[in-house]
């Protein structure tokens, strides 16, 4: 069965970088996007970005150009969401999700991981 | 960015009963091309990811209960839970991926 994990919880201090991973496992990596999703308590998921593990080609969303790579292993099905220049309005769930279902290049997540919690704290 | 509005924010209803909640986007999220709405329905409970219900608008997804419905086109949609259960209490989020994706704000459903 399809299956993303995903790295601990972490905590920042203001000005810092995170980096999360997801492993993946169940499918061909390489065949489905990754995408990066937030969720701020009490919030709703808030969308960050896609990437094609097989190219390396990435869309990030426009809030957060500029502090903010994905990148994968792929001999290892795993993808990484770096988060730069943290603030304490970073803090939240991180959620990986594999992309489905897409009429462009923007899609529907009908596998999540079990999400990573990132505190940024003075 | 398309802005996706939720209403109501939460409803109660009885078990049994029908559960309706209603998303409106922002602009079209119908693609010409292929004449679908990119518009997906969620559900979430507390510590978990959300789970795709629907997606293409009203397609569910695979192993969904057919209690669960989605209707509407262009700018506004509706999920419908025909007959509510127990298990159907969490809070559910619209979802468009027209152009980029973004989410509603949630409808939180409880048992009255």
């Amino acid at each position: 069965q399809v299956q993303l994990v995903q790295s601990g919880a972490e905590v920042k201090k203001p000005g810092a970088s995170v980096k999360v991973s997801c492993k993946a496992s169940g499918y061909a990596f390489d065949s489905y996007d990754i995408n990066w999703v937030r969720q701020a308590t009490g919030q709703g998921p808030e969308w960050m970005g896609w990437m094609n593990p097989n190219n390396g080609k990435t869309e990030y969303a426009q809030k957060f150009q500029g502090r903010i790579t994905m990148t994968r292993s792929t001999s290892i099905s795993t993808a990484y969401l770096d988060l730069s220049s943290l603030r304490s309005e970073d803090t939240a769930v991180y959620y990986c999700a594999r992309g489905v279902y897409g009429s462009k290049s923007y899609a529907v997540f009908d596998s999540w991981g079990q999400g990573t919690l990132v505190t940024v704290s003075s | 960015d398309i802005v996706m509005t939720q209403s109501p924010d939460s409803l109660a209803v009885s078990l049994g009963e029908r559960a309706t909640i209603n998303c409106k986007s922002s602009q079209s999220v119908l693609y010409s091309s292929n004449n679908k709405n990119n518009l997906a329905w969620y559900q979430q409970k507390p510590g978990q990811p959300p789970k795709l219900l629907i997606y293409w608008a009203s397609t569910r997804y695979s192993g969904v209960p057919d209690r669960f419905s989605g209707s509407g086109s262009g700018t506004h949609f509706t999920l419908t839970i025909s007959s509510l259960q127990a298990e159907d209490v969490a809070v559910y989020y619209c979802q468009q991926y027209y152009t980029a994706a973004t989410f509603g704000q949630g409808t939180k459903v409880e048992i009255k």
